[in-house]
């Protein structure tokens, strides 16, 4: 059973557009989110992240958006560019875990395609 | 300064066969994670390690097991390999257990 859910398995974006991508959990202990992207033959590269005390935090081109009453999040890529295309996971940190971020329930990624 | 370093980087096994993979966490950091990537679907946790010591076990059977070394470094084994292992085995390390994770590149395993 998924505890984090990308539903859609790939996206398609004009170059110097906005990308949104999204996500959404089941568990409310969720407390703290991550994005990573991965490019093929790579490992995953940390993106941002954000505390559930938070409903926003940007960084860069990169801005996540929290809502956890719809216990939703969303990653805005703002512009996108063709380097931008690669794979996305969304994370949480197991509330197991005591918060540790070396146990990461992984949703099934997101193929970002930004095409010139 | 070198990154998360595993081996190796693709393998062939049969099943039934025992594997072990190796990985090499950033300089410093003292925690080293691994995870399982089948073909489409996200990465998925099965042990972290901080300080010599087993923090963390996903739903895996016992099949798979893992240590870490004195010098922080670490080895995943898989013993009686199935056709469903087949997957890229992925290492995660950082500074303590509750910091940010980050990976290498992975091991790509193939069981036929």
């Amino acid at each position: 059973d998924q505890q984090v859910k990308q539903n859609s398995p790939s996206l398609s974006v004009q170059e110097g557009r906005i990308s949104i991508l999204n996500c959404d959990y089941t568990n409310s202990m969720f407390d703290y989110f991550l994005w990573y992207k991965k490019y093929p033959a790579e490992g995953p590269t940390f993106l941002i992240s954000i505390s559930s005390i938070k409903d926003k935090n940007e960084d860069g081109r990169f801005t996540v958006f929290l809502n956890k009453s719809a216990k939703h999040l969303s990653l805005h890529i703002v512009p996108s560019q063709p380097g931008d295309s690669a794979v996305y996971f969304c994370a949480a940190s197991d509330p197991n875990y005591g918060g540790s971020q070396g146990n990461l329930i992984f949703g099934k990624g997101t193929k970002l395609s930004v095409k010139p | 300064d070198a990154g998360v370093t595993q081996s190796p980087t693709h393998l062939i096994k049969t099943r039934g066969q025992h594997v072990t993979l190796r990985c090499s966490p950033i300089s410093g950091h003292k925690s080293v994670s691994w995870y399982q990537q089948v073909l489409g679907q996200g990465p998925q946790f099965i042990f972290q390690y901080y300080e010599k010591e087993e923090r963390g076990r996903g739903n895996f059977p016992d099949r798979f097991s893992a240590r870490q070394f004195p010098n922080y470094s670490s080895e995943l084994n898989v013993n009686a390999l199935l056709l469903g292992d087949s997957a890229l085995y992925l290492c995660a390390s950082s500074i303590d257990a509750n910091t940010e994770a980050f990976f290498g590149q992975g091991t790509r395993l193939t069981v036929v």
